[in-house]
């Protein structure tokens, strides 16, 4: 079966601006988590989204946010870009909540490059 | 809150034993997993744990000592391909989240 995919796969952007981020998760998994990558700080949680219900969120500003909808795909949004948004961010999907034991299954990621 | 530690990089060599160890500390512990990322890549499961003990599963085992707050993953008969970094993550009960260390950076050398 399909794998998560995330869309676009990289973007390029400039500070100030916004951008929708798309995960598609597995068939029949409820839960998407999203992550930011940076090389210094390493996977750092954002939120989780199940069925169409945050359950959870990180510690980022409110410029963060994001939806789940009826279909399980999930968006996540950044709003006025700056320079240290720039990471890869990664969704998981599992069947159920992360907080039980559910095996995640990360997309590929989206490399975002704000300039 | 949660700390989680893991060392930044390792070196071994083919054929070799290497095992990457993970401290944490956590308010509620609920698990613990392991992640392999290859570079440019994402991360695949590799392993959990949420009792004491060593789970094998091939090449790869993993242990957990729930009292000391420790885990590591122990890597047989090294391959290049073998060549990633490893991801220690933790189940917090109390914060419902998943925890990530920043990631051990793992060298195969021939």
């Amino acid at each position: 079966k399909a794998g998560v995919t995330q869309t676009p796969r990289y973007l390029i952007k400039t500070r100030g601006q916004q951008v929708t981020l798309s995960c598609s998760p597995i068939s029949g998994h409820r839960s998407v988590s999203w992550y930011q990558q940076t090389p210094g700080q390493g996977l750092q949680f954002l939120f989780e989204y199940f069925s169409e219900t945050q359950r959870n969120k990180g510690n980022f500003p409110g410029r963060f946010s994001g939806r789940q909808f009826s279909n399980s795909r999930s968006e996540m949004n950044v709003s006025t870009l700056e320079l240290g948004d720039s990471a890869l961010y990664l969704c998981a999907s599992s069947r159920g909540l992360a907080s039980s034991y559910n095996e995640q299954f990360f997309g590929p990621g989206t490399r975002l490059t704000v300039l | 809150g949660q700390n989680i530690d893991q060392p930044t990089e390792m070196t071994a060599t083919e054929g070799a034993i290497v095992q990457i160890n993970c401290t944490y500390q956590t308010s509620g512990f609920n698990g613990l997993f392991w992640y392999q990322q290859h570079a440019g890549e994402a991360p695949t499961f590799l392993s959990y744990n949420v009792l004491d003990g060593l789970e094998e599963k091939g090449r790869f085992s993993s242990f957990l000592s729930r009292s000391k707050g420790y885990s590591y993953l122990l890597l047989k008969e090294l391959q290049m391909k073998d060549s990633a970094s490893y991801l220690c993550a933790v189940r917090d009960r109390i914060d419902d989240k998943l925890i990530f260390g920043t990631g051990t950076r793992l060298q195969v050398f021939p």
